[in-house]
């Protein structure tokens, strides 16, 4: 079982739709989690951290479910620049991060 | 916020040759630097923990002898793929962690990547 796994898409969905990713990790010693997003050909670049009380930025949102070891992400009035592949990224005892596989979101005009 | 910057960002080599990738941190110190490497459509991953005078950690299924890391500075790692075949053809990108960022907090720690190398090898 991969440590952390996510669904690949894609997510076609039009402008201004709200679309929400989802994200489990397999590793109840898991410390930290980011949501990393990652355009074709590029390194992947932090989107947000995920924090157990939920946090917001911008038309973004993140959740973290510790008992179910589950990550959320919603985008809210997405946006063409949007499109990208978004990568659920976990942390433990400050080693290397642990990447999903990405979930690709195409945002048609 | 802070610059790793990786060189070349692509290179094509023929099978047998060996190719150095450098990763550097330009404006912070990094103790750890990290490797990963993302075939397409799959997800980066890790190749080896390459800490600053010591050897590199290597995962598991990663040959050390094919895949050299020296991490001579704070500011400087180097990947060197030996006997280059045409399977390791792939994008490596490094990350740093900077030294004196978050305070030791797991919750806070930060790592900054390169813009990473594209290896393709004849």
């Amino acid at each position: 079982r991969k440590e952390v796994e996510q669904d690949p898409g894609p997510f076609n969905v039009p402008e201004g739709a709200t679309v929400a990713f989802n994200c489990t990790y397999s590793n109840s010693a898991s410390q930290s989690f980011f949501w990393y997003r990652q355009d074709c050909r590029k390194e992947p670049k932090l989107l947000m951290s995920v924090y157990s009380s939920g946090n917001e930025d911008g038309r973004f949102t993140a959740q973290l479910n510790r008992a179910s070891q589950y990550i959320s992400l919603l985008i809210r009035d997405s946006k063409l620049s949007d499109s990208a592949t978004y990568l659920c990224v976990v942390n433990r005892d400050r080693r290397a991060l642990t990447f999903g596989s990405g979930t690709r979101l195409q945002v048609q005009p | 916020g802070a610059v790793v910057s990786q060189h070349p960002s692509w290179v094509i080599c023929k099978s047998g040759t060996s190719v150095k990738i450098e990763c550097r941190s330009l404006d912070f110190q990094a103790t750890t630097m990290f490797w990963y490497r993302q075939f397409p459509k799959q997800s980066l991953m890790l190749m080896a923990t390459s800490n600053e005078g010591s050897k590199a950690t290597y995962e598991q299924g990663v040959e050390k002898d094919k895949f050299l890391i020296n991490h001579a500075s704070l500011t400087l790692s180097t990947l060197t793929v030996t006997s280059a075949h045409p399977e390791d053809s792939s994008f490596y990108i490094c990350s740093a962690r900077d030294l004196l960022a978050g305070g030791g907090s797991a919750s806070t720690d930060t790592q900054y990547f390169g813009p990473g190398t594209r290896l393709t090898v004849l």
